[in-house]
């Protein structure tokens, strides 16, 4: 079946700081990419999607490749601000229907 | 535009009894998904309704969990008999109808289950 796979957190960095969480999946056909933020308390956000191979999604400085020859999304930020602060998830999609498959999430705390 | 609407956003039981999980998706949205985070832990699919329908309920546990979306009113997350295990946020995400494959869900803001 489908899975998605990220890097272990949590991941702690001070402001201006060069942001990488890792990515990888596992799918039978073509899926959709996606990354969404949770904030504390709050539900989950779409950040960014991507929908075929070498889409590069990208909102709010944040940036992501779809990668097939090496099945990767991997999450990018130049420099990172107090208010990144939060749980990132991968997800994918499978192509029947909008279920998400989710990665464990990374929790990222951006210090001043 | 409402978004996704949760409640209760805070629910305690004891063990035994019965909670009642309500969403009421975006306004022009007939699709439903109710995933499960457990505590430092990832969210997994439990189910994906339609009005009137259940889509997929792969992720539902075989005992105890029911899930509805009537025609009118909001859809409703089921759980009989709790334990502690089932202790966890419970997300509710819609999508609209025109365009179900894209894979963009809006999630509402959780109810938080917490079983003693």
């Amino acid at each position: 079946g489908n899975s998605v796979t990220q890097m272990e957190g949590p991941v702690t960095l001070s402001e201006e700081a060069f942001l990488t969480i890792n990515c990888t999946y596992t799918a039978t056909g073509y899926p959709s990419l996606f990354w969404y933020v949770q904030y504390p308390g709050e539900g989950l956000q779409l950040l960014l999607k991507a929908t075929k191979a070498d889409d590069k999604g990208s909102n709010k400085g944040f940036e992501a490749t779809y990668r097939k020859e090496t099945t990767s999304f991997h999450l990018e930020k130049g420099s990172v601000q107090v208010s990144d602060s939060a749980v990132y998830f991968c997800a994918l999609s499978e192509t029947s229907g909008s279920r998400l498959t989710f990665g464990e999430g990374t929790q990222l705390t951006v210090n001043p | 535009n409402a978004g996704v609407m949760q409640n209760p956003r805070h629910l305690v039981r004891r063990r035994g009894q019965e909670a009642r999980l309500r969403c009421s998706p975006m306004k022009g949205h007939s699709h439903v998904y109710w995933y499960r985070q457990l505590p430092e832990e990832g969210l997994k699919f439990m189910v994906y309704l339609q009005k009137e329908n259940i889509i997929d309920e792969s992720g539902m546990p075989k005992e105890r969990f029911s899930a509805e979306f009537p025609k009118e009113g909001p859809s409703i997350l089921r759980i009989q008999q709790v334990v502690r295990g089932d202790s966890a946020a419970y997300f509710c995400a819609s999508s609209p109808l025109s365009d179900p494959n894209t894979g963009e869900l809006f999630f509402g803001e959780g109810s938080r289950l917490t079983v003693l």
